[in-house]
Parts: structure tokens; sequence; C-alpha cells
């Protein structure tokens, strides 16, 4: 089955540095690629995705690119602020099942 | 718009008691629906997905269950809780042909 590994584990950065997160997938069907914040206590929120027809996305300060050939994406916020500390989920869709979830990154940003 | 409820928020069992979870969602139908479980600082733990009423797939074998008895609600049993069953349990929803997935509030179950 589909396997996501999610890199780094934990990321600590400071306000209005940029922080990159990235995800590699195993299954080449996968064609479906969202982003989730989760905040303490809460579930998990859908951030941003992206599709396997487009390399690039971006809404305000965070973006997603992916490469189909290497088989990883990545999430990308820049400026960040202290509000954007949360953990972080990748997940990828074959379109059989359901997403598989990477292990997840702790982002601290120092005010 | 839709929205997705989850009761309790919260609950706390004794080893050996019966468990039940609710999840609701409002504002769409025929809903893909899931039960996720989250141990303390880990990741997503899929348990059980229901593509329509009476239809549940079991990800993880154990001692809960599922069940779909209305189009919009999933919920979430155990006949016996253990120890090893606290976490964080998440719900989620899916629109079909569409892959956006959205999560409830979930509900903290701890086991004492």
């Amino acid at each position: 089955g589909e396997n996501v590994e999610q890199h780094p584990s934990t990321l600590s950065v400071q306000e209005g540095d940029s922080a990159v997160i990235k995800c590699t997938y195993s299954d080449s069907a996968s064609n479906y690629f969202p982003w989730y914040k989760q905040e303490l206590g809460k579930g998990p929120q859908l951030i941003i995705d992206i599709r396997s027809n487009v390399g690039e996305k971006k809404d305000q300060r965070i973006a997603v690119t992916l490469n189909k050939t290497a088989k990883h994406f990545s999430l990308h916020i820049t400026e960040t602020q202290p509000e954007d500390s949360a953990v972080y989920f990748c997940a990828s869709y074959t379109g059989r099942r359901a997403l598989t979830f990477g292990s997840g990154t702790r982002l601290q940003v120092q005010p | 718009s839709q929205t997705i409820h989850q009761w309790p928020a919260t609950l706390v069992q004794p080893v050996g008691s019966p468990l039940s979870l609710e999840c609701t969602v409002e504002g769409t139908s025929n809903p893909n629906l899931y039960w996720y479980r989250q141990a303390a600082g880990r990741g997503l733990q899929l348990l059980f997905y229901s593509v329509g009423i009476g239809q549940i797939s079991s990800e993880v074998p154990q001692n809960l269950s599922a069940s779909r008895p209305q189009d919009r609600q999933f919920i979430l049993s155990s006949k016996k809780l253990l120890l090893s069953d606290s976490g964080f349990y998440l719900c989620a929803w899916t629109r079909k042909q569409y892959n956006e997935q959205f999560f409830g509030p979930g509900t903290r179950l701890t086991v004492l």
C-alpha cells in the first residue's frame, strides 16, 4: 500500500523566517496531496492541497510544490508568525480507500 | 455550508466499560465518513471508513467497531475498553468524487 514519509519531525524557526516541510510518497498512482494544520487539542484543518496535474499552488503565505517524477511534495510557509506554530501533516490519495498521512511535523515559530 | 460534530468532547471511562462516540455531518448528503485515532504526540491512524449506510470497512483489527445507522451519522463503539484505547478520536468526511477531507473537533478519551 501507499507509504508517506514526512521530514523533519520538529522544526523551529524565528518569526519572519521561512519554513519548509517535505514528504515523499511511494505509490505512483497517488493524485491528490493535501496538507493539514493541527493546533493543540483540535482536529486537523485542511490548509492547502495540490493535484497531480499541477506543479505548484500558492495561497498567500503558504505554497505547495509537487515533483511527480521524484514522488515528493513540500509545504512552504513564508514570513512565519507565532500563530503558525502547530503540527502539520501531509497526506496522499490514490483514489482507493482513504488518505495516507505522514507522521507529522511540529513547527515552532519563535517570536 | 457543511459542519461536522462530534460528542462528547472529552470522556473518562474505566477499563472494561462500554464506549459510544458519535459523529454527525450537516449540510451534505451521502458523504464518505471516517474514524481516526491519534495517540498523544503521534500521527493519524485510520480505524474505519464508510461509503454508505450500513457499509463499514475496518482498517485495524481491535476491540472497536463502527456503525452507520443514518446517512450522516457515524458511531464508534466498544463493548469493553482497554487502557490502550485512550487517545484522540477524530471523525472526518468527504464528498464523493471530491478528495477534500474535513475533520471534526475530536473526542479526547481517557481510559483509567
